[in-house]
């Protein structure tokens, strides 16, 4: 299956560092997307990088994409509380469907 | 322009009665793909449905859950004789094209069987 399988699976850090997250996925893809989940809520799209990109950018976020090793990474530059949070990394499918790992839970310690 | 709406957010079921979730798109996307979330996990697709027309429902059980999305109206996500096990998150994303697209969530229902 495409499964994005995220690394590690829990990350812990204090307010103003830096966290990265990673993403394997095992076949083809025509673009990847990372997803933000707040405990208990809906899900909130962070970026869409596509196969023929290798980085894109979004206000602190930094997404990487290298197709040859089928992984992803997702940076976090100087966190806040608020980005407490479970992160997803999701390839697209062959219908356009998202495959979801079991995400990243990112807990930032004021 | 609203985002996907989902209803009810939460909703109680008893075992053996049936539990309908319904998904309305955003205006002009015709595509709508359903995830169930359970408790501690990550989503897994289940369903993946165009106006009038399931496309994929690979990843649905094979019994007691059915989807639809009519020509007018919202995608509806039906499960009957709920098991506590079916309790979970269920979300619908729509977009207005597959692949290459970001797609929208709505908030999500939240399925509790008793």
């Amino acid at each position: 299956s495409q499964q994005g399988e995220e690394d590690p699976q829990a990350l812990s850090i204090q307010e103003g560092e830096n966290a990265t997250m990673n993403c394997s996925y095992k076949t083809s893809i025509n673009n990847l997307q990372w997803y933000r989940q707040n405990s208990g809520r809906g899900l909130v799209h962070l970026i869409l990088i596509r196969s023929n990109e290798r980085e894109k950018h979004s206000g602190r976020l930094r997404v990487t994409l290298d197709t040859s090793k089928k992984s992803s990474s997702l940076l976090i530059t100087a966190s806040r509380a608020a980005d407490t949070a479970s992160y997803f990394c999701a390839p697209v499918g062959g219908f356009g469907e998202l495959i979801w790992g079991a995400g990243t839970k990112l807990i930032i310690k004021p | 322009n609203a985002g996907v709406m989902q209803n009810p957010r939460h909703l109680v079921r008893r075992r053996g009665q049936e539990a309908r979730l319904r998904c309305s798109p955003m205006k002009g996307h015709s595509h709508v793909y359903w995830y169930r979330q359970l408790p501690e996990e990550g989503l897994k697709f289940m369903v993946y449905l165009q106006k009038e027309n399931i496309i994929d429902e690979s990843g649905m059980p094979k019994e007691r859950f059915s989807a639809e999305f009519p020509k007018e109206g919202p995608s509806i996500l039906r499960i009957q004789q709920v098991v506590r096990g079916d309790s979970a998150a269920y979300f619908c994303a729509s977009s207005y094209r597959e692949m290459n697209t970001e797609a929208f969530f709505g908030q999500g229902t939240r399925l509790t069987v008793v």
